[in-house]
């Protein structure tokens, strides 16, 4: 069975500080992650995807994330973040369709991100 | 391009009624589903669709109905609306590339109060 785990609720940081958010997922196919950011009041939005290649990944906001295959990780980060990246963050996983399984899109819990000055 | 778009964005029902959702996308996705989001729970999936035509049960199917009668569209109902249906609904689409499902695209959701 597929499973996305995001390992805070919530992370408080200062402006122009680092941030690195957490997720692990367990598969045992092939996997494409995601993660998406949701502003207050609004749907959510890709910020970058792994499907292949390089495991680092570059995103919008200057956001990246890194895939890491042994340790099923896929953990996003911001070397200096606004107050304007506070908003909750969601890490998503999909695998590879099976005669058992369609693939389905998978959602960790979410983390709360809350910048201050 | 539109994307994924939801209507209504807004709606307050007495306990009881019932009511449609709907979505629609214009990106000739395969895949639609249907989301709720509550504070602290983050996103379950409620019902999904592989195709036109076809629909299947997510996590917390209760109390919801759905339809996929054109591609483009998917329709989430509420037969008899509870309290504890009081919510956020997002509806999204996704495309197949080769045996790989892909990043959802998501409508602006849907405020749903019951009272």
């Amino acid at each position: 069975a597929q499973s996305v785990t995001q390992l805070d609720s919530q992370v408080p940081v200062f402006e122009e500080a680092p941030v690195e958010l957490r997720c692990n997922y367990s598969s045992s196919v092939s996997v494409y992650l995601f993660w998406y950011v949701q502003y207050p009041n609004q749907g959510l939005q890709l910020l970058l995807k792994y499907l292949s290649g390089s495991t680092l990944v570059k995103g919008i906001n200057g956001f990246e994330a890194e895939f890491n295959k042994s340790q099923t990780s896929f953990h996003l980060r911001k070397p200096s973040v606004h107050i304007s990246d506070t908003a909750e963050y969601f890490c998503a996983v999909t695998s590879r369709m099976t005669t058992d399984s369609w693939g389905k899109l998978q959602f960790g819990a979410g983390t709360q991100v809350v910048v201050t000055p | 391009n539109a994307g994924v778009t939801q209507t209504p964005k807004f709606r307050v029902l007495k306990t009881g009624q019932s009511m449609t959702l709907l979505c629609a996308q214009d990106m000739n996705h395969e895949y639609m589903y249907w989301y709720r989001q509550d504070p602290g729970m983050g996103l379950r999936l409620i019902h999904y669709s592989v195709g036109e035509g076809t629909t299947a049960k997510g996590e917390v199917p209760d109390g919801y109905n759905v339809s996929r009668l054109k591609k483009q569209n998917f329709l989430l109902g509420l037969e008899s609306a509870a309290p504890s249906q009081t919510s956020v609904y997002f509806c999204a689409s996704s495309y197949r590339q080769g045996f790989m499902n892909t990043e959802a695209f998501f409508g602006q959701g849907t405020r749903l109060t019951v009272v």
